[in-house]
C-alpha cells in the first residue's frame, strides 16, 4: 500500500516569498491533516480537511495560510507572505475516518527554512 | 484541553540496554498513539491502543487507563533505534474528531 506522499521535501525561501507544499493521501482515505511541527516541539494541528470540507482550521494563521482539497483527494498547502516564524517541518497525514481512535498515517514532511 | 507530557525529553542509551519511554495526558481517551520520527522528519506510527499492551518486535507499548499513564518499551535496543518517540492522544474523548495533541517527544539516542 503506497504511503502518504509529500512534497517537495526541502525548501528555502526568503521571508516575504511564497511557498505550497503537496500532499496525496493514501488513496480511499477521507480525513487529511496538515501540521506544522517546529523544532524541538511536537507538531500542532493547522486544518483538518474531510473529503474537501474543513472540519478545524482553528489554529492556520488564515492572513498568511491557506489551505485547500478541491477534489477530496490530494491538497496544497499555502504560505504568502512567509516570516522567519514559519521555518518548520509540515507534515501531511490522512487517516480513513474522523473518529477519535482512527489511526493515522503520516508523509515524510516538507521541511521548510525561511531566511 | 487534554494536555501530553512525555519524560525523558532527551535519552541516550548503550545498545543492548532497556529502554523505558513515559507518557502522562490530563482526561480521559479513546486511544493512543505512540509515534516514531526520525532526522528526515517523517512519522511512522508504531502502536495505536486503547487498554493493556501491545506488542511489535522489541517495541512494547503499555497503557493504564485509570493512571492516564503509558510507556513505550525498547528491548535489546539498537542504533538504527535513535529517533524522537512522540506519544499523542485525540483532542476529544470518544467525539467525532481525529485530531491530535502531541507531546513534545524523547529524543533517543542508541550508542553503538
Amino acid at each position: 500500500e503506497a504511503g502518504v506522499a509529500q512534497s517537495p521535501r526541502y525548501k528555502i525561501i526568503e521571508k516575504r516569498q511564497s511557498v505550497a507544499f503537496w500532499c496525496n493521501p493514501i488513496s480511499g482515505h477521507a480525513t487529511l491533516y496538515w501540521y506544522q511541527q517546529i523544532l524541538g516541539q511536537g507538531p500542532k494541528l493547522l486544518i483538518q480537511f474531510q473529503n474537501n470540507g474543513v472540519v478545524d482550521d482553528s489554529q492556520l494563521p488564515k492572513d498568511r495560510f491557506s489551505a485547500e482539497r478541491l477534489k477530496g483527494v490530494d491538497s496544497t498547502l499555502k504560505i504568502q507572505p512567509a516570516k522567519l516564524e514559519d521555518s518548520a517541518v509540515y507534515l501531511c497525514a490522512s487517516s480513513q475516518a474522523r473518529g477519535a481512535g482512527t489511526e493515522a498515517f503520516f508523509g515524510q514532511g516538507t521541511r521548510l527554512t525561511v531566511v | 484541553k487534554n494536555e501530553v507530557e512525555q519524560s525523558p525529553q532527551n535519552l541516550t542509551a548503550q545498545e543492548g540496554e532497556f529502554i523505558t519511554i513515559n507518557c502522562s495526558y490530563s482526561v480521559g481517551i479513546s486511544a493512543l498513539h505512540w509515534l516514531q520520527q526520525h532526522p528526515g522528519g517523517g512519522i511512522v506510527s508504531l502502536f495505536m491502543l486503547s487498554s493493556g499492551k501491545k506488542k511489535h518486535g522489541r517495541l512494547i507499548a503499555t497503557i493504564n487507563i485509570q493512571e492516564k499513564h503509558s510507556s513505550l518499551h525498547i528491548t535489546a535496543s539498537h542504533p538504527r533505534d535513535s529517533a524522537v518517540y512522540i506519544c499523542a492522544v485525540p483532542v476529544n474523548y470518544g467525539g467525532s474528531q481525529g485530531n491530535l495533541i502531541f507531546g513534545k517527544g524523547t529524543k533517543l539516542s542508541v550508542k553503538p
